[in-house]
């Protein structure tokens, strides 16, 4: 049982250049997010997925794309990479992200360390 | 706008004596409340949660108390131990949302 696997660990792109981030789960959630961190910022969602075939927007979501097709795997996109883009992007997944009874918890993958020059 | 808030970035305690890391919110309706531990290149682990409905939820060494009518809660770590040493992140979640909303995080260190 791995857990949340992220590939790759880290990258350096230049600007303009686009790559895919892959998050795989094998915990069988349902919920599945990408996060972005930077200092004095914390975690901030950028996308995320309640399930397979569906994504939705998080907090700061403009200059990525992400797509769910298989339940395991959540993709996350950047098409035209930017300096801004500069982070650590965590990706974790969840049984369900509705609040209730269930202890709700993300189990997070190790992170992938981007570099935009 | 930043909803969760981790007002010290840093906090350095004793082994042995009492670490106490605060956490404000802004939105009332963050219904759940949690906390994570991250080390050096490693993601966020869960450490303890607390639901709008108590205001002290204990596991071993971790206590986290909830104020809502204050919108702040803490976590308090008794004995704290070298191996606390790390960032902690306070996190919330409303009531039908899907998002979390994690605070900046608070980078403690026990002292041996």
């Amino acid at each position: 049982n791995a857990g949340v696997t992220q590939t790759p660990k880290f990258r350096v792109l230049k600007t303009g250049q686009s790559m895919t981030l892959l998050c795989a789960q094998d915990m069988n959630h349902e919920y599945m997010y990408w996060y972005r961190q930077d200092p004095g910022m914390g975690l901030r969602l950028i996308h995320y997925s309640v399930g397979e075939g569906t994504t939705a927007k998080g907090e700061v979501p403009d200059g990525y794309n992400v797509s769910r097709l298989k339940k395991q795997n959540f993709l996350l996109g950047l098409e035209s990479a930017a300096p801004s883009q500069t982070s650590v992007y965590f990706c974790a997944s969840s049984y369900d992200g509705t609040s209730g009874s269930w202890v709700e918890t993300q189990y997070f993958g190790p992170g992938t360390r981007l570099l935009v020059l | 706008d930043q909803q969760v808030k981790q007002n010290s970035p840093s906090l350095s305690v004793q082994e042995g004596r009492i670490s106490i890391l605060n956490c404000d919110y802004t939105n009332s309706m963050f219904d759940y409340f949690l906390w994570y531990k991250k080390y050096p290149a490693e993601g966020p682990t869960f450490l303890i949660s607390i639901s709008s409905i108590k205001d002290k939820n204990e596991d071993g060494r971790f206590t986290v108390f909830l104020n809502k009518s204050a919108k702040h809660l803490s976590l308090h770590i008794v004995p704290s131990q070298p191996g606390d040493s790390a960032v902690y992140f306070c996190a919330a979640s409303p009531v039908t949302g899907n998002q979390f909303y994690f605070g900046t995080g608070t980078s403690l260190t026990v002292i041996p």
